[in-house]
Protein backbone atom coordinates (compact mmCIF):
# COMPACT_ATOMS: atom_id res chain seq x y z
CA UNK A 1 0.00 0.00 0.00
CA UNK A 2 1.21 3.53 -0.13
CA UNK A 3 1.73 5.49 2.68
CA UNK A 4 3.50 8.89 4.53
CA UNK A 5 7.26 7.96 5.67
CA UNK A 6 10.13 9.78 7.37
CA UNK A 7 13.47 9.59 7.14
CA UNK A 8 14.63 9.89 10.76
CA UNK A 9 12.86 8.91 13.76
CA UNK A 10 14.69 11.09 16.19
CA UNK A 11 16.53 14.21 15.32
CA UNK A 12 18.93 16.27 17.88
CA UNK A 13 18.90 19.69 17.87
CA UNK A 14 21.46 22.51 19.35
CA UNK A 15 18.95 25.20 20.62
CA UNK A 16 18.79 28.25 18.52
CA UNK A 17 20.13 26.37 15.24
CA UNK A 18 17.61 25.53 12.19
CA UNK A 19 15.60 22.61 12.75
CA UNK A 20 14.95 20.48 9.16
CA UNK A 21 12.54 17.81 9.62
CA UNK A 22 11.65 15.08 6.57
CA UNK A 23 9.13 13.00 5.09
CA UNK A 24 8.72 11.29 2.16
CA UNK A 25 5.28 10.59 0.38
CA UNK A 26 4.35 8.01 -2.40
CA UNK A 27 0.70 8.72 -3.25
CA UNK A 28 1.45 10.51 -6.67
CA UNK A 29 -2.53 11.78 -6.27
CA UNK A 30 -1.96 13.23 -3.13
CA UNK A 31 -3.03 17.16 -3.05
CA UNK A 32 -2.93 18.33 0.66
CA UNK A 33 -0.36 18.04 3.32
CA UNK A 34 0.10 18.96 7.07
CA UNK A 35 2.31 19.08 9.18
CA UNK A 36 1.25 18.49 13.21
CA UNK A 37 3.31 18.36 16.48
CA UNK A 38 2.55 16.38 19.63
CA UNK A 39 3.51 17.10 22.95
CA UNK A 40 3.68 13.99 25.50
CA UNK A 41 0.48 13.04 26.51
CA UNK A 42 -1.23 15.64 24.59
CA UNK A 43 -3.29 15.53 20.48
CA UNK A 44 -1.61 16.32 17.65
CA UNK A 45 -1.34 20.11 17.07
CA UNK A 46 -1.97 21.89 13.52
CA UNK A 47 1.36 23.89 12.62
CA UNK A 48 1.54 24.30 8.69
CA UNK A 49 -0.35 23.09 5.65
CA UNK A 50 0.58 22.78 2.00
CA UNK A 51 -1.50 22.64 -1.04
CA UNK A 52 -0.22 20.79 -4.03
CA UNK A 53 -0.22 23.56 -6.42
CA UNK A 54 1.89 25.77 -4.07
CA UNK A 55 6.34 24.49 -3.58
CA UNK A 56 6.39 26.78 -0.32
CA UNK A 57 4.67 27.94 2.51
CA UNK A 58 5.96 30.31 5.26
CA UNK A 59 4.53 30.78 9.05
CA UNK A 60 5.53 31.89 12.21
CA UNK A 61 9.09 30.03 12.41
CA UNK A 62 8.21 27.71 10.16
CA UNK A 63 8.66 26.54 6.54
CA UNK A 64 7.12 23.90 4.36
CA UNK A 65 8.94 23.30 1.84
CA UNK A 66 7.07 20.36 -1.15
CA UNK A 67 8.58 18.41 -4.01
CA UNK A 68 6.56 16.79 -5.97
CA UNK A 69 8.91 15.38 -8.15
CA UNK A 70 10.65 13.51 -5.79
CA UNK A 71 7.38 13.08 -3.47
CA UNK A 72 9.28 14.78 -0.42
CA UNK A 73 8.10 17.04 1.97
CA UNK A 74 9.85 19.13 4.51
CA UNK A 75 9.30 20.98 7.67
CA UNK A 76 12.01 23.76 8.58
CA UNK A 77 11.72 25.61 11.92
CA UNK A 78 13.61 28.40 12.53
CA UNK A 79 15.61 28.97 15.93
CA UNK A 80 14.90 26.23 17.70
CA UNK A 81 13.77 26.61 20.79
CA UNK A 82 13.19 24.08 24.17
CA UNK A 83 9.07 24.12 23.32
CA UNK A 84 9.88 22.79 19.88
CA UNK A 85 10.67 19.36 21.58
CA UNK A 86 8.25 17.39 20.64
CA UNK A 87 7.00 14.41 17.91
CA UNK A 88 6.21 15.64 14.17
CA UNK A 89 4.27 13.51 12.07
CA UNK A 90 3.41 14.82 8.62
CA UNK A 91 -0.16 13.81 6.65
CA UNK A 92 -1.35 13.68 3.48
CA UNK A 93 -4.72 13.52 1.81
CA UNK A 94 -5.68 12.69 -1.87
CA UNK A 95 -8.49 14.67 -2.84
CA UNK A 96 -10.95 17.26 -2.27
CA UNK A 97 -13.77 15.67 -1.09
CA UNK A 98 -12.21 12.68 1.29
CA UNK A 99 -11.10 14.14 4.07
CA UNK A 100 -9.27 11.13 5.75
CA UNK A 101 -5.47 11.68 6.39
CA UNK A 102 -2.53 9.35 5.93
CA UNK A 103 -0.08 10.00 8.84
CA UNK A 104 3.83 9.01 8.94
CA UNK A 105 4.97 7.67 12.01
CA UNK A 106 6.67 11.16 13.49
CA UNK A 107 10.21 11.86 14.03
CA UNK A 108 10.89 13.10 18.00
CA UNK A 109 12.78 16.11 17.89
CA UNK A 110 15.12 16.72 21.03
CA UNK A 111 16.41 20.44 21.65
CA UNK A 112 19.72 21.16 23.86
CA UNK A 113 20.76 23.49 25.71
CA UNK B 1 -13.29 28.76 23.27
CA UNK B 2 -13.81 26.47 20.43
CA UNK B 3 -12.26 23.12 20.56
CA UNK B 4 -12.29 19.18 20.62
CA UNK B 5 -13.27 17.68 24.13
CA UNK B 6 -12.43 14.43 25.22
CA UNK B 7 -13.28 12.49 28.57
CA UNK B 8 -12.24 10.71 30.05
CA UNK B 9 -8.86 11.60 30.13
CA UNK B 10 -7.78 7.81 31.25
CA UNK B 11 -9.96 4.96 30.86
CA UNK B 12 -9.40 1.31 32.63
CA UNK B 13 -11.56 -1.73 30.66
CA UNK B 14 -11.87 -5.40 32.59
CA UNK B 15 -12.35 -8.45 30.12
CA UNK B 16 -15.33 -8.94 28.71
CA UNK B 17 -16.78 -5.06 28.98
CA UNK B 18 -17.53 -2.56 26.67
CA UNK B 19 -16.58 0.67 27.62
CA UNK B 20 -17.53 4.56 25.52
CA UNK B 21 -15.16 7.65 24.98
CA UNK B 22 -16.51 10.65 24.47
CA UNK B 23 -15.59 13.10 21.69
CA UNK B 24 -17.74 16.61 21.69
CA UNK B 25 -16.85 19.47 19.57
CA UNK B 26 -18.19 23.24 19.36
CA UNK B 27 -16.18 24.16 16.23
CA UNK B 28 -19.43 23.56 14.14
CA UNK B 29 -17.45 20.98 11.55
CA UNK B 30 -19.08 18.36 9.87
CA UNK B 31 -16.53 15.71 9.87
CA UNK B 32 -15.11 13.65 12.60
CA UNK B 33 -12.63 11.55 13.08
CA UNK B 34 -11.39 8.72 15.89
CA UNK B 35 -7.53 7.70 15.76
CA UNK B 36 -5.81 5.06 17.77
CA UNK B 37 -2.20 6.12 18.22
CA UNK B 38 0.22 2.87 19.99
CA UNK B 39 3.59 3.79 21.68
CA UNK B 40 6.05 5.07 18.83
CA UNK B 41 4.06 4.84 16.21
CA UNK B 42 1.54 7.12 13.98
CA UNK B 43 -2.34 7.66 14.19
CA UNK B 44 -4.49 4.75 12.28
CA UNK B 45 -8.04 5.53 10.99
CA UNK B 46 -10.62 3.61 13.51
CA UNK B 47 -13.95 5.57 12.04
CA UNK B 48 -15.06 8.42 10.42
CA UNK B 49 -17.80 10.56 9.98
CA UNK B 50 -18.40 13.42 7.22
CA UNK B 51 -22.26 14.16 7.80
CA UNK B 52 -24.34 13.45 10.93
CA UNK B 53 -26.23 9.75 10.86
CA UNK B 54 -23.85 8.65 8.27
CA UNK B 55 -19.95 7.01 9.32
CA UNK B 56 -17.66 4.67 7.25
CA UNK B 57 -15.16 2.28 9.30
CA UNK B 58 -11.30 3.05 8.73
CA UNK B 59 -8.22 1.19 8.42
CA UNK B 60 -8.50 -1.01 11.77
CA UNK B 61 -12.72 -0.99 12.68
CA UNK B 62 -13.10 -4.44 14.07
CA UNK B 63 -13.91 -4.18 17.69
CA UNK B 64 -15.19 -0.51 17.58
CA UNK B 65 -18.08 1.16 16.85
CA UNK B 66 -19.39 4.16 16.40
CA UNK B 67 -22.60 6.95 16.94
CA UNK B 68 -23.15 10.43 15.06
CA UNK B 69 -26.56 11.35 16.39
CA UNK B 70 -25.44 14.87 17.02
CA UNK B 71 -23.61 17.13 14.76
CA UNK B 72 -21.27 17.62 18.22
CA UNK B 73 -20.53 14.49 19.33
CA UNK B 74 -18.77 11.06 18.25
CA UNK B 75 -18.49 8.65 20.64
CA UNK B 76 -16.53 5.37 20.67
CA UNK B 77 -17.39 2.03 21.98
CA UNK B 78 -14.79 0.01 22.54
CA UNK B 79 -16.11 -3.25 22.68
CA UNK B 80 -15.26 -7.09 24.45
CA UNK B 81 -14.47 -8.04 20.31
CA UNK B 82 -11.07 -5.59 20.54
CA UNK B 83 -8.78 -7.98 21.95
CA UNK B 84 -6.08 -5.44 22.18
CA UNK B 85 -7.73 -2.15 23.29
CA UNK B 86 -4.91 -0.62 25.40
CA UNK B 87 -3.57 2.53 23.25
CA UNK B 88 -3.81 6.56 23.16
CA UNK B 89 -7.10 7.58 21.52
CA UNK B 90 -7.46 10.66 19.63
CA UNK B 91 -10.98 12.78 18.47
CA UNK B 92 -10.38 14.92 15.59
CA UNK B 93 -12.86 17.41 13.90
CA UNK B 94 -12.65 19.13 10.29
CA UNK B 95 -14.95 21.21 7.50
CA UNK B 96 -17.46 23.46 8.54
CA UNK B 97 -19.52 23.68 5.55
CA UNK B 98 -21.39 26.54 6.61
CA UNK B 99 -18.14 28.83 6.34
CA UNK B 100 -16.55 26.93 3.46
CA UNK B 101 -19.53 26.29 1.18
CA UNK B 102 -18.84 26.12 -2.31
CA UNK B 103 -15.17 25.45 -1.75
CA UNK B 104 -13.56 22.18 -2.29
CA UNK B 105 -10.74 22.06 -0.37
CA UNK B 106 -9.25 20.49 2.43
CA UNK B 107 -9.02 21.81 5.80
CA UNK B 108 -6.55 20.57 8.80
CA UNK B 109 -7.71 18.23 11.46
CA UNK B 110 -8.08 19.34 14.80
CA UNK B 111 -7.40 17.23 17.55
CA UNK B 112 -8.55 16.78 21.07
CA UNK B 113 -6.12 15.86 24.02
CA UNK B 114 -6.95 12.18 23.61
CA UNK B 115 -8.11 9.26 25.92
CA UNK B 116 -5.48 7.05 27.11
CA UNK B 117 -7.41 3.30 27.98
CA UNK B 118 -5.84 0.45 29.64
CA UNK B 119 -6.86 -3.10 30.77
CA UNK B 120 -7.49 -4.02 34.00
Amino acid sequence: GESVGLHLPTLSVQEGDNSIINCAYSNSASDYFIWYKQESGKGPQFIIDIRSNMDKRQGQRVTVLLNKTVKHLSLQIAATQPGDSAVYFCAENIGPNDYKLSFGAGTTVTVRA
Amino acid sequence: DGGITQSPKYLFRKEGQNVTLSCEQNLNHDAMYWYRQDPGQGLRLIYYSQIVNDFQKGDIAEGYSVSREKKESFPLTVTSAQKNPTAFYLCASSIDSDRDRGLLSNQPQHFGDGTRLSIL
